[in-house]
């Protein structure tokens, strides 16, 4: 079957960086995405990964090592607004999102 | 990036009725639109692919008689909820894809369906 696994929940510190884990196994693989869903909204698009390797933008990093089946979000200088959950998604080889349960991350001051 | 757009955001209605929910893609022709439903605290659960001039695709355990979808236009797709009941309460989220599979999803605002 199909697999997506991330941390339920994670905390970190205003200022701090997080980094948020996800791996998958799934028929095929032709990409890779990050959402972020603050409670009550739609997600909204942070990053897509297909190549292995270190994708920069701004204070969020998204990277991807397809041999392992793993991929992680980075957040640097935490703000009070990233609380949220963060989604990790995989397009498989029916360019069918496959959906992780999300990572719940909490901000403290 | 592309604009998909989902009306209502929000719908109190009481059991026993239906319920309509337009997703709209503003500026792209999307063949394929997807149809989220999520529970608090729970993940997006994928209910039904709708295909353009075709019948939708239904994920395994989603009443099809229930969940009507129709999607007559590039543009335009629909999810109506049949008989709604207060367990059918919950947050329904359209997504489309731009053309090339391997585009990012864009999604609706959501709609919160509350079934008194």
């Amino acid at each position: 079957g199909q697999n997506i696994d991330q941390p339920t929940e994670m905390t970190a510190t205003e200022g701090a960086i997080v980094q948020i884990n996800c791996t998958y196994q799934t028929s095929g693989f032709n990409g890779l995405f990050w959402y972020q869903q603050h409670a009550g909204e739609a997600p909204t698009f942070l990053s897509y990964n297909v190549l292995d390797g270190l994708e920069e933008k701004g204070r969020f990093s998204s990277f991807l090592s397809r041999s392992k089946g793993y991929s992680y979000l980075l957040l640097k200088e935490l703000q009070m607004k990233d609380s949220a959950s963060y989604l990790c998604a995989v397009l498989d080889s029916n360019y069918q999102l496959i959906w992780g349960a999300g990572t719940k991350l909490i901000i403290k001051p | 990036g592309a604009v998909v757009s989902q009306h209502p955001s929000r719908v109190i209605c009481k059991s026993g009725t239906s319920v309509k929910i337009e997703c709209r893609s503003l500026d792209f022709q999307a063949t394929t639109m997807f149809w989220y439903r999520q529970f608090p605290k729970q993940s997006l659960m994928l209910m039904a692919t709708s295909n353009e001039g075709s019948k939708a695709t239904y994920e395994q355990g989603v009443e099809k008689d229930k969940f009507l979808i129709n999607h007559a236009s590039l543009t335009l797709s629909t999810l109506t909820v049949t008989s709604a009941h207060p367990e059918d309460s919950s947050f329904y989220i359209c997504s489309a894809r731009a053309p090339g599979g391997d585009t990012e999803a864009f999604f609706g605002q959501g709609t919160r369906l509350t079934v008194v």
